[in-house]
């Protein structure tokens, strides 16, 4: 079962505007992932982040992963259109290394 | 990266039949995974494809129902049997390994599959 919260569960953008989804774990983390996943298209790896306070860049998306390694977060600014989809974290489980995706943020972007 | 094929792309099956769904990738990976999705939800493992031996599956998944098979490094199938409405979901390959960057999945066109 999935051993992230994922919020907020959906998140409507008025295009140009900023806005941050978070995963948070009740436990501390090795890692963790973010994959995007378009309408009707499968989900594609964005990123993994591995240590304490670690803030990556992809253009206009920033990551980052909390001191405490219990937390992540996406950052986009500047919402384009071809930010539209759902956006998940995924972290491995402790006993087997297998991937626990979240519920998702879905993004929606009104021009 | 790894370019990875599924068959059929989508079906309508009727309940009771079984479909089995392919999985081809362009090259040889460590390790091959099933996900279910089923329509605004996330993604759920269903197994661990292995080669050369029986399928890990996940709990609440049974071979009888998911039967898995991966006959070497780059293929594999899953079986819906004995299907029903229930079953209706979009079914993922995914890969990992062998050349790949470390930890990053690769994910499949998915197959959308719907029972009448």
């Amino acid at each position: 079962g999935q051993q992230v919260m994922q919020i907020p569960q959906y998140q409507h953008v008025q295009e140009g505007e900023d806005f941050t989804t978070y995963c948070n774990s009740s436990t501390t983390l090795s890692n963790i992932q973010w994959y995007k996943q378009r309408p009707g298209g499968h989900p594609v790896f964005l990123i993994q982040l591995v240590k304490s306070g670690e803030v990556k860049k992809q253009k206009r998306l920033t990551f980052q992963f909390g001191e405490a390694k219990k937390n992540s977060s996406l950052h986009i600014t500047a919402t384009q259109t071809t930010d539209v989809g759902t956006y998940f974290c995924a972290v491995f489980r402790s006993n087997d290394y297998k991937l626990s995706f979240g519920a998702g943020t879905t993004v929606t972007v009104r021009a | 990266s790894a370019v990875i094929s599924q068959k059929p792309s989508r079906d309508i099956c009727q309940r009771g039949t079984s479909l089995t769904i392919q999985c081809q990738v362009d090259s040889q990976v460590t390790m091959m995974f099933w996900y279910r999705q089923q329509p605004g939800q996330s993604l759920t493992l269903i197994a661990t494809a292995n080669q050369g031996s029986e399928a890990t599956y996940e709990s609440g998944f049974v071979i009888d129902k998911f039967p898995i098979s991966r006959p070497n490094l780059t293929f594999s199938t899953l079986t819906v049997s004995n299907m029903s409405p229930e079953d209706s979901s979009i079914y993922l390959c995914s890969v990992e390994g062998a050349g790949l960057a470390f930890n990053e999945q690769f994910f499949g066109p998915g197959t959308r599959l719907t029972v009448l």
